[in-house]
């Protein structure tokens, strides 16, 4: 079946900072590919999403690219800030339904 | 644009009793909508598929009948957590497809239940 494996959080950063959180899947087929941030006791917030190989999908300042190579979708940003601070899901579609990663806490400071 | 509604927000209620959720797009037509429950610091985990005019889908492991769901219209979708114990405290999150779509889903902000 699908899955997604993301990086163990809490990342913990200083503000201004390069941001890198590690996500691959399995799948069968194509899937789309997602980014969803959560902040403290909300719902979740489509961040950007990419849906054939080597395309990137980008997004305040966030970014990641489908790498069908490496079954990766990275997530990046060149310089944090606080307001950045939230949980990061990575997700696939398959069958119409989502699978999600497990989540990484990240955490900005001043 | 894509705005998905939730109501309540958060709900305190006594064990035994009944609690309706509800989930609205507010600007796009969902043919599909989705249940999902949010353990703490916890991925979300999909309780249902929600079609309108017919019968929800359950995942393996979830209680249709202690978990009705309903989707009348295109545009709300209702779960009712029925006699609700203290174990079925959690999170609670919906998310729509836009109509003619198959992939993304737009999510709502969460209604928290609290068992007591």
């Amino acid at each position: 079946g699908n899955s997604v494996t993301q990086m163990e959080g809490p990342v913990t950063l200083s503000e201004e900072a390069f941001l890198t959180i590690n996500c691959t899947y399995t799948a069968t087929g194509y899937p789309s590919l997602f980014w969803y941030v959560q902040y403290p006791g909300e719902g979740l917030q489509l961040l950007l999403k990419a849906t054939k190989a080597d395309d990137k999908g980008s997004n305040k300042g966030f970014e990641a690219t489908y790498r069908k190579e490496t079954t990766s979708f990275h997530l990046e940003k060149g310089s944090v800030q606080v307001s950045d601070s939230a949980v990061y899901f990575c997700a696939l579609t398959g069958y119409s339904t989502l699978t999600f990663g497990k989540g990484t806490m990240l955490l900005v400071s001043p | 644009g894509a705005v998905v509604s939730q109501h309540p927000s958060w709900v305190i209620c006594k064990s035994g009793t009944s609690v309706k959720i509800e989930c609205r797009s507010l600007d796009f037509q969902a043919t599909t909508m989705f249940w999902y429950r949010q353990f703490p610091k916890q991925s979300l985990m999909l309780m249902a598929t929600s079609n309108e005019g017919s019968k929800a889908t359950y995942e393996q492991g979830v209680e249709k009948d202690k978990f009705l769901i309903n989707h009348a219209s295109l545009t709300l979708s209702t779960l009712t957590v029925t006699s609700a114990h203290p174990e079925d405290s959690s999170f609670y999150i919906c998310s729509a497809r836009i109509s003619g779509t198959s992939e993304t889903q737009y999510f709502g902000p969460g209604t928290r239940l609290l068992v007591l």
